[in-house]
């Protein structure tokens, strides 16, 4: 039973508008989440995080919005850029150490 | 500051045998993880070290899976003998733990064949 969900296994956006990756959880306990970016043949890189007490984050061109009671969370990149192209995987934590990741959606962007 | 490295970076091998596979976090990082992505599917928790000693290790698929950690240092992942559904890749991440976010920071990967 997966717990974290990516329903969309890819994204197709032009060159300098918004890019919205969505993730959906099923465990209330879960209370820490992190977006992760991965090239081809790369692991994971960290991208951005956010904490069940916030429900917005943001780092530059890309912010994490959290809904608590949808138990949703999404990915805004603005203006996503061609190097943005990548999967984008979100995981989540119950306040272990353990993350629960999601399957990943392939966004590529469209010069 | 170097990163994680893992090794090999890929590995064929046939069904029955033997691979391993090695994991070094970036110094000082007490925590070490195992993860598994098959092909098109979620990145898949193995397991957890804390130092030397396994913290969580509810995600080992079976007893033909052996992780040790020596001295807490680097980690090594053994299949014996290998099945053809444990092809994937094998990420290994590490993280400094303490206060604070708990970002996990992953190396390239090792992707095992069996044929």
């Amino acid at each position: 039973d997966q717990q974290v969900k990516q329903n969309s296994p890819s994204l197709s956006v032009q060159e300098g508008r918004i890019s919205i990756l969505n993730c959906d959880y099923t465990n209330s306990m879960f209370d820490y989440f992190l977006w992760y970016k991965k090239y081809p043949a790369e692991g994971p890189t960290f991208l951005i995080s956010i904490s069940s007490i916030k429900d917005k984050n943001e780092d530059g061109r890309f912010t994490v919005f959290l809904n608590k009671s949808a138990k949703h969370l999404s990915l805004h990149i603005v203006p996503s850029q061609p190097g943005d192209s990548a999967v984008y995987f979100c995981a989540a934590s119950p306040g272990t150490y353990k993350y629960i990741f999601g399957t990943g959606t392939r966004l590529k962007v469209l010069a | 500051e170097a990163g994680v490295t893992q090794f090999p970076s890929h590995s064929v091998i046939e069904k029955g045998q033997t691979v391993t596979l090695r994991c070094d976090p970036i110094s000082g990082h007490d925590n070490l993880y195992w993860y598994r992505r098959v092909m098109g599917k979620e990145i898949k928790f193995l397991l957890h070290f804390v130092k030397e000693s396994k913290q969580d290790e509810s995600g080992m698929p079976n007893n033909r899976f052996l992780a040790e950690r020596t001295g807490g240092t680097y980690s090594t992942l053994k299949v014996q003998p290998a099945e053809l559904e444990d092809s994937g890749v094998y990420f290994c991440a590490s993280s400094q733990g303490g206060s604070g976010a708990n970002v996990l920071t992953f190396g390239a990967g090792s992707r095992l064949t069996v044929l």
